[in-house]
C-alpha cells in the first residue's frame, strides 16, 4: 500500500527562524506531489504541485521542492501567521499526516 | 472563480440516526468530487470519490454511502450513525491535473 509520511509532527519556531518539513512518499511513478495548509477548523487551502524531481515552486516565505521520493517544504523567516498544519498528498490522493507549525513572536 | 459549499458546519446526532452532509460547488462543470474524513489529529481518510453524475467510488468498507444525483452536487449519507464516524468530514473539488479545492467541512459529533 502506497504511504506518504510526514515529519517532524509538530515544529515550533521562533519568528525568522526558517526551518524545512518533511514528506516522503512510496508510490512509483509519481505524477504530482501535492501540498496543503490547512487552519484550525477550516479545509486545507491548496499551495503548491510539483510534478518532477528539482522542481521547485515557492509563494510568499514558502519553498516547495522535490526528489525522487521525498518533499520539502521550506519556511523561510517564518511569521506567526505561517503557524498551521502543512498536508502533502500524492497523485493517488493519499494523505500524510501532517505537520503542524507553530511560529511565536 | 470556483466556490464550494458544504452544510451543515456542525452537526450533533445520536447514534443510530440518520446522516445527509450537502457539498455544493459552483463555477465549473464536471468537477471530479471526493469525499474526505479527518480524525483528531490525523490525516485526511478519502471516502468516496466521483467523476460524474451518478458515478461513485468508495475506498473503504462502512456505514456511509455518498450520490451525485447532480453534476456539482455531491451528498454523503449514513442510515445509521455509530460513534466512529465522528469527525471532521472534508468535500473537495478535483481538477483534471489531479489538484484538488476543499470545502469549510462539517464537524460531526455522534453522542
Amino acid at each position: 500500500e502506497d504511504q506518504v509520511t510526514q515529519s517532524p509532527e509538530a515544529l515550533r519556531l521562533q519568528e525568522g527562524e526558517s526551518s524545512s518539513l518533511n514528506c516522503s512518499y512510496t508510490v512509483s511513478g509519481l505524477r504530482g506531489l501535492f501540498w496543503y495548509r490547512q487552519d484550525p477548523g477550516k479545509g486545507p487551502e491548496f499551495l503548491f504541485t510539483l510534478y518532477s524531481a528539482g522542481e521547485e515552486k515557492e509563494k510568499e516565505r514558502l519553498k516547495a521542492t522535490l526528489t525522487k521520493k521525498e518533499s520539502f517544504l521550506h519556511i523561510t523567516a517564518p511569521k506567526p501567521e505561517d503557524s498551521a498544519t502543512y498536508l502533502c498528498r500524492d497523485y493517488k490522493l493519499s494523505f500524510g499526516a501532517g505537520t503542524t507549525v507553530t511560529v511565536r513572536a | 472563480s470556483q466556490t464550494i459549499h458544504q452544510w451543515p458546519a456542525t452537526l450533533v446526532q445520536p447514534v443510530g440516526s440518520p446522516l445527509s452532509l450537502e457539498c455544493t460547488v459552483e463555477g465549473t462543470s464536471n468537477p471530479n468530487l471526493y469525499w474526505y474524513r479527518q480524525a483528531a489529529g490525523r490525516g485526511l481518510q478519502l471516502l468516496f470519490y466521483s467523476v460524474g453524475i451518478g458515478q461513485i467510488s468508495s475506498e473503504v468498507p462502512q456505514n456511509l454511502s455518498a450520490s451525485r444525483p447532480q453534476d456539482r452536487q455531491f451528498i454523503l449519507s449514513s442510515k445509521k450513525l455509530l460513534l466512529s464516524d465522528s469527525g471532521f468530514y472534508l468535500c473537495a473539488w478535483g481538477t483534471g491535473k489531479n489538484e484538488q479545492y476543499f470545502g469549510p467541512g462539517t464537524r460531526l459529533t455522534v453522542t
